[in-house]
């Protein structure tokens, strides 16, 4: 059984330009968190994704922006990358409209280094 | 969304029982609380999760109050690979859309 696979699981990037990271959620799950992780810290609330549609989000400006594919996979954009962007992006994936007893699954992570 | 205080870090040796207690004391009535535990550079992983009383799986127990304003999380017996970030989360799970929320978290170190 497959779980939350994030892609790539390194990148580094230069001020000013774009990313897109990947989360294919688990199977059966249908909706998909993305997170945010400086070094030391807790993750930090990005958005969540349900049915093709931003339904909760963070804090966090509108340079963060995402999609979701009718098979739940989902993809991260961030433009106009600051240093302070550097951290490590995880991506959850979740049973949305029914109760997650067994929480979220996580992948591994996208560890951006923005140079 | 709930507020949680948990220890920054704690030790412990190896073979011994450790606790570690998170307050909420503004815990809604429908919340649940979870706790997830991190390696580094890996994503969060759902340990074990409650509403009241006590709650034991194969990994942790779960101890919580009548009054619901903390809970414990016990694990028995740590070997250094339970060294590891440890999260107490609170939140809202009937279905719909769970917007979980983390911490600092306690770090606990195994010592051999």
């Amino acid at each position: 059984d497959a779980g939350v696979t994030q892609s790539p699981t390194h990148l580094i990037k230069t001020r000013g330009q774009q990313v897109t990271l990947r989360c294919s959620p688990k199977s059966g799950h249908d909706t998909v968190s993305w997170y945010q992780q400086a070094l030391g810290q807790g993750p930090q609330f990005i958005f969540q994704y349900y049915e093709e549609e931003e339904r909760q989000r963070g804090n966090f400006p509108d340079r963060f922006s995402g999609h979701q594919f009718p098979n739940y996979s989902s993809e991260l954009n961030v433009n106009a990358l600051l240093l302070g962007d550097s951290a490590l992006y995880l991506c959850a994936s979740s049973t949305g409209q029914q109760p997650s007893y067994y929480g979220y699954t996580f992948g591994s992570g996208t560890r951006l280094t923005v140079v | 969304l709930a507020k949680t205080t948990q220890p920054i870090s704690m030790d412990s040796y190896e073979g011994q029982e450790v606790n570690i207690t998170c307050s909420h004391n503004n815990i809604a009535t429908n919340d649940y609380i979870t706790w997830y535990q991190q390696f580094p550079s890996q994503g969060p992983r759902f340990i074990i999760q409650g509403y009241k009383t006590k709650v034991t799986n194969e990994v942790a127990s779960l101890f919580i109050p009548a009054d619901r304003k903390s809970s414990t999380l016990s694990l028995p017996r740590v070997s250094l690979s339970d060294t590891a970030v440890y999260y107490c989360l609170v939140g809202a799970n009937s279905g719909g859309y769970q917007k979980v929320t983390f911490g600092i978290g306690t770090k606990l170190q195994v010592i051999p």
